[in-house]
């Protein structure tokens, strides 16, 4: 089965400064790569996905990224605020509507 | 509120007990998932059910765990004889299949701890 893994579990950014959370899976029938965002006590919410026919996405101040001859992917925030502080989870899933393979997650904290 | 609905939102029970959760999914979404979700984990699949039937159930479904969702619409997971290695936050999510650029939302959670 799919396994998803995470790097780094922890990241601590100054507040403006950017973040990279960087993803593996390892299931070639993975080709819908979602990012959640969780914060304490709520559950998980989509910030931005990416399909395996495109190689990077972009929604504001969030990019992905997706290489999926090396099946890595990757969560770009720039320009963080302290409302950014949260757990990020990347996940891999063969469509938008199968179950969804979770990553370990990653705490990330701004500081003002 | 149109979202996810999960009840209740925090439950602790005795080892030993039997415990139900709700959840009640998006309008006329028909397909319905359940994860667990340890501490410092990401949420790992259970089971799923497209309209009234399930479809797939994880290894992580022991036989102590039972999942229903009756006319398609809301369903419920239960834990009989809960251990403490069950205290986790139970997640629903929903989708409705075939619409374009479809993806899958998480209702709130619903935390569970056997003391």
């Amino acid at each position: 089965g799919e396994n998803v893994e995470q790097h780094p579990s922890t990241l601590s950014v100054q507040e403006g400064d950017s973040a990279v959370i960087k993803c593996t899976y390892s299931d070639s029938a993975s080709n819908y790569f979602p990012w959640y965002k969780q914060e304490l006590g709520k559950g998980p919410q989509l910030i931005i996905d990416i399909r395996s026919n495109v190689g990077e996405k972009k929604d504001q101040r969030i990019a992905v990224t997706l290489n999926k001859t090396a099946k890595h992917f990757s969560l770009h925030i720039t320009e963080t605020q302290p409302e950014d502080s949260a757990v990020y989870f990347c996940a891999a899933s063969e469509t938008s509507y199968d179950k969804v393979i979770f990553g370990p997650g990653t705490s990330l904290s701004v500081i003002p | 509120d149109t979202g996810v609905s999960q009840n209740p939102r925090h439950k602790i029970t005795k080892r030993g007990q039997n415990v139900t959760f709700r959840c009640d999914p998006i309008s006329e979404h028909n397909r319905l998932y359940w994860y667990r979700q340890t501490l410092g984990q990401g949420p790992e699949f259970l089971t799923y059910f497209q309209n009234e039937a399930q479809l797939e159930k994880s290894r992580l479904l022991s036989d102590r765990f039972s999942a229903e969702r009756p006319k398609g619409s809301f369903s419920t997971l239960e834990i009989q004889r809960t251990e403490q290695g069950d205290s986790a936050m139970y997640l629903c999510a929903s989708i409705t299949l075939g619409g374009p650029g479809n993806t899958i939302y998480f209702g709130e959670g619903s935390w569970l701890t056997v003391v």
